[in-house]
This record gives C-alpha cells, structure tokens and sequence, in this order.
C-alpha cells in the first residue's frame, strides 16, 4: 500500500494564479483532511472530509476550495493565490480509529 | 473551543540527557491526546496517545487533567530523537485533531 500520496512535491505560483492539489489514499478511509503547516503555528486544519461528497471548513478556509468526488481522492484548490498562502501542505486520512495517517507534504511557494 | 499550547519552539539537549517537551491544552470536555513526531525528510506520524499508556522508542506522556498537561518524556535522549514534536487533542466524539504549535527537539552529541 501506498498509503496517503500527495501531488505535487514541490510548486512556485505567481500572486493570482490557480493550482489545484491532489491527495489520494488507498486505505479505504472514510476521513480526509487538508493542513498547512507555518513556522511556530503547527498544523492547522484548513478543510475536511467526512466521506464521499462531503466537505467542511476547518480553522482556516478562506481562500480555497475542496471537492471530494471519490472516496480515496480529495483535491484541494487555490482559485488566485496570495504570497500568505506560502506553506507546506498536508493531507491526512483516517477511518474511525484514532490514528491520522499524514501525507509527504507539498511545498508551495507564492511570489 | 479546544486549544493546544507547546511553550517551547526549540528545545537542545545533549545525548543521555533527561528530555521533557511541554504541552499543555484547555478542553471543556474528555479529550483524547496525542504525539505526533515529524523526523527530518519524513512524514508526520504518531508517536504515542494517552490512552494506550504505552512507551514508544523511550518517550512517554501522562495525561494531568488537574493541570491541563501532556508532557512528553525520555530519561536519556538519543540524537536519533532529533525531529519536530506535535501535541494534538482530539474531542472525545470527533474525528478532528487540534495540534499545538510543535517544539523542535535538538540532540546535540
């Protein structure tokens, strides 16, 4: 198994441009989440997903979207970005036992 | 509302040294708590929760409800313990976790 994948690694946008972010799992779980990671803030929870064609906002959703049309897929999309969107991104899944399983991350950069 | 607070952002130590990172939260309810630890080139993974009173790779944590905390502890730390450190709190019925702003651990040889 390949557990949770994320891509891309690594992105350099332009203020204004559009990206979209893929995470897949292949361990059937129900649960899917977005994060962005910032120096001395943790991680915080920016959507997620309580299963196929379901959304919700976490802590910090303002300027971006997500879809979750498949159950092992949930894409997350930046409509026009901002330098204050420069982060590392991850995507987490977990069924209903306690464990988050964490994606690689991306690093996106918005100059 | 849940909150997570590690007070340190880095914490140095040398190699056999006692090693105690802080976390402390404030949950109106029963949390469930968690250490997440994320080492250099990898992904962030559990390293222990409360509940399982269980050691892994040395490190244990008690839940103080009286004070609020989750400290994690290792009597001799080990450079191998190098890594970014996350507290988490997770709501009794809920599937989402609240991370603390993570402290990152140095061992120094």
């Amino acid at each position: 198994n390949a557990g949770v994948t994320q891509t891309p690694k690594f992105r350099v946008l332009k203020t204004g441009q559009s990206m979209t972010l893929l995470c897949a799992q292949d361990m059937n779980h129900e649960y899917m989440y977005w994060y962005r990671q910032d120096p001395g803030m943790g991680l915080r929870l920016i959507h997620y997903s309580v299963g196929e064609g379901t959304t919700a906002k976490g802590e910090v959703p303002d300027g971006y979207n997500v879809s979750r049309l498949k159950k092992q897929n949930f894409l997350l999309g930046l409509e026009s970005a901002a330098p204050s969107q420069t982060s590392v991104y991850f995507c987490a899944s977990t069924d209903r036992e306690y464990e988050q399983y964490f994606g690689p991350g991306t690093r996106l950069t918005v100059t | 509302a849940q909150r997570v607070t590690q007070p340190e952002k880095l914490l140095s130590v040398f190699k056999g040294a006692p090693v105690e990172l802080k976390c402390n939260y404030s949950y109106s309810g029963s949390p469930e708590l968690f250490w997440y630890v994320q080492y250099s080139r990898q992904r962030l993974q559990l390293l222990l929760r409360h509940i399982s009173r269980e050691s892994i790779k040395g490190f244990t944590a008690d839940l103080n409800k009286g004070e609020t905390s989750f400290h994690l502890k290792k009597p001799f730390a080990q450079e191998e313990d190098s890594a970014m450190y996350y507290c988490a709190l997770r709501e009794n019925a809920g599937n989402m976790l609240t991370f603390g702003g993570g402290t990152r651990l140095m061992v120094k040889p």
